[in-house]
């Protein structure tokens, strides 16, 4: 069955610093991968995707994520965390011949000033 | 904005109440969503329609049940909810449902059930 897994549940940065929240996966056949982002009170905001090609992804709001398929992993990065990044970050791969989307369980990323 | 609205964005209501969530897309996408997001937990998908058609339905309770009556509206109709039922709802679309598509999500709606 596929799976993904966020193993922060809460990463904080500083101002400036580059970020890194992690995500691994489990799929059996093609990965589709996806970041999301949610802002309070607010719905799910896509980032960006990985379906083939470059491993080194890059999205909205100067966010990127690379692809490794040895590791099993799709984390997000950032070089240079905003304060207005502070959200919740959900990794969510795309069930291979289904319409589910399987969602982790989040990591809130907190950017002190 | 996403293009995905949800009303209301906030419901109290009793365990005996009835009540209905809708969502409204302006992409002209194929595919709809309703998804569970509960503090803790990952999203659980409920529902998928796709051109109307409920294509996936996640074993949810029956006091849960969905409606699509055309491509661009989905509801979701509550009666005799429960307390563990309390949590943000959210709508989302895509294109067609294919697996590389990317779903745009509605701003939720708060429940609360007393």
């Amino acid at each position: 069955a596929q799976s993904v897994a966020q193993p922060e549940d809460q990463v904080n940065v500083a101002e400036g610093n580059p970020l890194t929240v992690k995500c691994t996966y489990s799929v059996s056949g093609n990965p589709y991968l996806f970041w999301y982002v949610q802002y309070p009170n607010r719905g799910l905001q896509f980032l960006l995707k990985y379906i083939t090609g470059d491993n080194l992804v890059k999205g909205s709001y100067g966010f990127e994520a690379e692809f490794n398929k040895s590791q099993t992993s799709f984390h997000l990065k950032k070089p240079s965390a905003l304060v207005s990044d502070s959200a919740l970050y959900f990794c969510a791969v795309r069930d291979t011949g289904t319409y589910k989307y399987i969602f982790g369980t989040g990591t809130r990323l907190k950017v002190l000033a | 904005e996403t293009g995905v609205t949800q009303t209301p964005r906030h419901l109290v209501m009793g365990m005996t109440n009835k009540k209905s969530l809708k969502c409204e897309q302006h992409l002209g996408h194929n595919a709809m969503y309703w998804y569970k997001q509960s503090a803790k937990k990952p999203l659980e998908l409920m529902f998928v329609y796709s051109l109307e058609e409920r294509v996936e339905n996640n074993s949810v309770p029956s006091r849960f049940s969905p409606e699509c009556p055309n491509s661009s509206h989905l509801f979701l109709h509550l009666h005799t909810l429960q307390p563990e039922d309390s949590a943000l709802y959210l709508c989302a679309s895509s294109q067609g449902g294919l697996e590389q598509e990317t779903q745009y999500f509605g701003p939720g709606t708060r429940l609360l059930v007393l």
